[in-house]
């Protein structure tokens, strides 16, 4: 039972332009939601959260947005770069930060 | 300032077998996590140390156990070896079981069994 899910295992942008990348959930416990980037033979990297009492948070050119009603969110990349390129996960928690469900990953490529 | 650090970085080992992976958290933090991502899957949780006991732990059976130390060092252990236990085993710390504090994970210990 996957109850976290990210149904595109991969995704192409041209540099400068927006990346979008989805997941969906199904545990309606959950109340805390991050994203995770992970490069080839590294370990998975903090990105940006989000708790179930927003619908909106922002750093730098990461944006996370929540829907609630939809058991939907996406994270926002803009403008992309070529860096980006990595694996996204999705994770969410009903435990704060710990114990996390994470979705299977996104592989982002960011063309120049 | 040293993140967290696992070893090994490769291992080989045979079905049946027994396996000890260790893992040094980031400075200040307390509490250790671990992690299993298969081939092509996300990372799945394992169980939490905090205070040298296990906090909580995920849906795997008893041949996975810890140990937490008292400088919050921790081991992963796997007995009698199943092919399916090939994956990148994670460990993730965090502070004080992690409240408000998201996990900073090492960079794996890749296990084969054949």
């Amino acid at each position: 039972d996957q109850q976290v899910k990210q149904n595109s295992p991969s995704l192409s942008v041209q540099e400068g332009r927006i990346s979008i990348l989805n997941c969906d959930y199904t545990n309606s416990m959950f109340d805390y939601f991050l994203w995770y980037k992970k490069y080839p033979a590294e370990g998975p990297t903090f990105l940006i959260s989000i708790s179930s009492i927003k619908d909106k948070n922002e750093d730098g050119r990461f944006t996370v947005f929540l829907n609630k009603s939809a058991k939907h969110l996406s994270l926002h990349i803009v403008p992309s770069q070529p860096g980006d390129s990595a694996v996204y996960f999705c994770a969410a928690s009903d435990t704060g930060f710990q114990k996390l469900v994470f979705g299977t990953g996104t592989r982002l490529l960011v063309s120049p | 300032d040293a993140g967290v650090t696992q070893s090994p970085t490769h291992l080989i080992k045979t079905r049946g077998q027994q396996v000890t992976l260790r893992c040094s958290p980031k400075s200040g933090h307390d509490t250790v996590s671990w992690y299993q991502q298969a081939l092509g899957q996300g990372p799945q949780f394992i169980f939490q140390y905090y205070e040298e006991e296990e906090r909580q732990r995920g849906n795997f059976p008893d041949r996975f156990s810890g140990h937490q130390f008292p400088n919050y060092s921790s081991e992963l252990n796997v007995n009698a070896l199943l092919l399916g236990d090939s994956a990148l085993y994670l460990c993730a710390s965090s502070s004080g079981q992690g409240e408000g504090s998201p996990l900073h994970f090492g960079n794996g210990t890749r296990l084969t069994v054949t």
